[in-house]
C-alpha cells in the first residue's frame, strides 16, 4: 500500500461547481499534513496546511480525521484559474525530513 | 527574482555521461531537498541536508549524489546517467518556522532526459 493515496481524477467540473478531494495516509504517526497545487509543468506551491479542527481559507476547507487517516480538500464556486493537481502531502515529523507526497488529483475547471 | 533557482531548466544527455544540477537559494532557509517526480508517482525524496556538511539519504538515493557547499547551495549530481533517471528533478528548501507549518518552497524544476 502506498504511503499517501489519492483520488486519481482527472476531475473536469463545470465553472462554479463545487468539488471535492480525498486523501488518505497508512502512517498513523503522521505528524502533519498539506495540500499544494501544482500548475502544468510548474512547480509545487503550499495551497494550505491541514489543522485538526479543519481549516478554512476563501473557496477552501480542509478536515484532517486522524482516526480514519484521512484529508479531504473543498472547492467551493470553481474558478478557471483553479484548474492544477492537487497533491497532499503528510510530514511523518515536525523536523522536516519525512515529507511524503501523494502522486495528486488533476482538476480542470470547464467554462 | 525566485527565492530558488535551478540550473539548468532543461538537459538531455546520453547514458553514462556524468551530470550535475544545481541550486541555490536567498530565503536563508537551512533545510534544502532533492526530489524527483514522474508520472503517476508523487514527489520522492532523493537526498535533502538541515545544514552545510549535513548530507542525508532519501527514499531513492541510488545512482545520486549531492553537495552541498554552502547554505544557499546544493548541488545533484548523477555519477553515471541511465534513461530511468529522466524525469522532473525540484529544489526545495524549508524552515521550521511555526510548529507544525514547515511549509515547502520549490524551484522551478529541472527537466532532464537521459538518451
Amino acid at each position: 500500500r502506498k504511503e499517501v493515496e489519492q483520488d486519481p481524477g482527472p476531475f473536469n467540473v463545470p465553472e462554479g461547481a463545487t468539488v471535492a478531494f480525498n486523501c488518505t495516509y497508512s502512517n498513523s504517526a503522521s505528524q502533519s499534513f498539506f495540500w499544494y497545487r501544482q500548475d502544468c509543468r510548474k512547480e509545487p506551491k503550499l495551497l494550505m496546511s491541514v489543522y485538526s479542527s479543519g481549516n478554512e481559507d476563501g473557496r477552501f476547507t480542509a478536515q484532517l480525521n486522524r482516526a480514519s487517516q484521512y484529508i479531504s480538500l473543498l472547492i467551493r464556486d470553481s474558478k478557471l484559474s483553479d484548474s492544477a493537481t492537487y497533491l497532499c502531502v503528510v510530514n511523518l515529523d515536525n523536523y522536516g525530513q519525512n515529507f511524503v507526497f501523494g502522486p495528486g488529483t488533476r482538476l480542470s475547471v470547464l467554462p | 527574482d525566485a527565492d530558488v533557482t535551478q540550473t539548468p531548466r532543461n538537459r538531455i544527455t546520453k547514458t553514462g555521461k556524468r551530470i550535475m544540477l544545481e541550486c541555490s537559494q536567498t530565503k536563508g532557509h537551512d533545510r534544502m531537498y532533492w526530489y524527483r517526480q514522474d508520472p503517476g508517482l508523487g514527489l520522492r525524496l532523493i537526498y535533502y541536508s538541515f545544514d552545510v556538511k549535513d548530507i542525508n539519504k532519501g527514499e531513492i538515493s541510488d545512482g545520486y549524489s549531492v553537495s552541498r557547499q554552502a547554505q544557499a547551495k546544493f548541488s545533484l549530481s548523477l555519477e553515471s546517467a541511465i534513461p530511468n533517471q529522466t524525469a522532473l528533478y525540484f529544489c526545495a528548501t524549508s524552515d521550521p518556522g511555526l510548529a507544525g507549518v514547515n511549509e515547502q518552497f520549490f524551484g522551478p524544476g529541472t527537466r532532464l532526459t537521459v538518451l
